[in-house]
Order: C-alpha cells, then sequence, then structure tokens
C-alpha cells in the first residue's frame, strides 16, 4: 500500500524568508499525483499545488513550487517571501491513476513570525 | 469559499447515536468524495461516488454508509457512534470520476461523541 510521509511535524520560518517542507512517499506504480494542501485554522483544506507523475518539469504556483524526484520518491514544498497568511497545516499527497483514494501524511505545521 | 457546501457543521451526539452529514458538491461536480480527520488516524479517504454509484471505497467501516442522489448530493450515514468517530469529516467534490480531475474541499462537519 502507498504510505506518505512528513518528517517534520513542525517548522517556522521568518516572514519573507524562504522554507522548504518535505515529503517522501512509497509506492510501486509508475503513474501517480502528488499534492500539497493547506489546512489554515478555519480548518478549510486548500491545494496549493500538484504534480503529475509523468511529469519532469516541478510544479509551480506563484510563491509555491516543488522539487520532485521520482527516483527517490520525494516531493518537496518551497514555499518563497513567506508571508504571515502562509501560517497553516501543510499534507502532502498521493493518488494513483489507476484508483481514487488518496493517501495524506501527518502534516507539517508551519508558523510564520513576524 | 470552494463552491462544496456541508451541514452541519457542528454535530454533539452520544454514544451509540446514529447521524447524517450533508454534502452538497459545486455546481456541475458529479463526483463526491467523504474524508475523516482526527486526532488518532489523521487524514483518511472514507468512500466516493461517481454519478449516483459508488466507485471507490477506503477505510469506510461497515457502521457508516453513504450514497449520492439523483440531484448529486450526498449523505454519509454514521451509526452506533463510538467516542473514537469524534473527527471532522470533509465531503470534496471533482468534475469527473477519475483520480486526473482535482478534488475542491467543503468546510467540514466537526462531529463530538460523548
Amino acid at each position: 500500500a502507498q504510505t506518505v510521509t512528513q518528517s517534520q511535524p513542525e517548522m517556522s520560518v521568518q516572514e519573507a524568508e524562504t522554507v522548504t517542507l518535505s515529503c517522501t512517499y512509497d509506492t510501486s506504480e509508475s503513474d501517480y499525483y502528488l499534492f500539497w494542501y493547506k489546512q489554515p485554522p478555519s480548518r478549510q483544506m486548500i491545494l496549493v499545488i500538484r504534480q503529475e507523475a509523468y511529469k519532469q518539469q516541478n510544479a509551480t504556483e506563484n510563491r509555491f513550487s516543488v522539487n520532485f524526484q521520482k527516483a527517490a520518491k520525494s516531493f518537496s514544498l518551497k514555499i518563497s517571501d513567506s508571508q504571515l497568511g502562509d501560517a497553516a497545516m501543510y499534507f502532502c499527497a498521493y493518488r494513483s491513476a489507476e484508483g481514487n483514494d488518496m493517501r495524506f501524511g501527518a502534516g507539517t505545521r508551519l508558523t510564520v513570525k513576524p | 469559499d470552494s463552491g462544496v457546501t456541508q451541514t452541519p457543521k457542528h454535530l454533539i451526539t452520544a454514544t451509540g447515536q446514529r447521524v447524517t452529514l450533508r454534502c452538497s458538491p459545486r455546481s456541475g461536480d458529479l463526483s463526491v468524495y467523504w474524508y475523516q480527520q482526527s486526532l488518532d488516524q489523521g487524514l483518511q479517504f472514507l468512500i466516493q461516488y461517481y454519478n449516483g454509484e459508488e466507485r471507490a471505497k477506503g477505510n469506510i467501516l461497515e457502521r457508516f454508509s453513504a450514497q449520492q442522489f439523483p440531484d448529486l448530493h450526498s449523505e454519509l450515514n454514521l451509526s452506533s457512534l463510538e467516542l473514537g468517530d469524534s473527527a471532522l469529516y470533509f465531503c470534496a467534490s471533482s468534475v469527473g470520476g477519475q483520480p486526473t480531475y482535482e478534488q475542491y474541499f467543503g468546510p467540514g462537519t466537526r462531529l463530538t461523541v460523548t
């Protein structure tokens, strides 16, 4: 079964600085999707960025970018120019191209210091 | 606002009782997913419906059941409730039923079992 591991329960970053959140996953499949979701104190799950495994190019969305290393099964999220509003729980998730269940990591709580 | 609505926002009930959680997907979305977020188990996929039919099943207990109605809204029924069922229950929706489609999450229903 596919598993997703986020080894950093908590991270902090200074406002305007850059922070990288780590995620590794275990799978025997070659085609899948990876996601980063943000969960602020409101508890709403918000999609931050997604990556298709067949794409070699790393996905970017404004200040958010990923470093996707397929061979290493690593999918880290980089947040540039951190803002106070970035403070939240961040979840890494895996979704097989064959099935519809989504596996989530345990989450990383990001604190942004002014 | 994702466009996915869930009612009620909060629910407090006693052990052994039965509750129904309701979800209305975004306009035009045919697929609905249910997730459970608890302190013990983290975020877990429960079940998916597509256009009224069950499409995928995850870690859903036998005491739980779901359905999707002709107007595409969905209900998650939880019965014989236990203290461990206390959690945040999310509904998400997507346009299609395949993994390639992005899921949009509702605000969640917080269930407390006393």
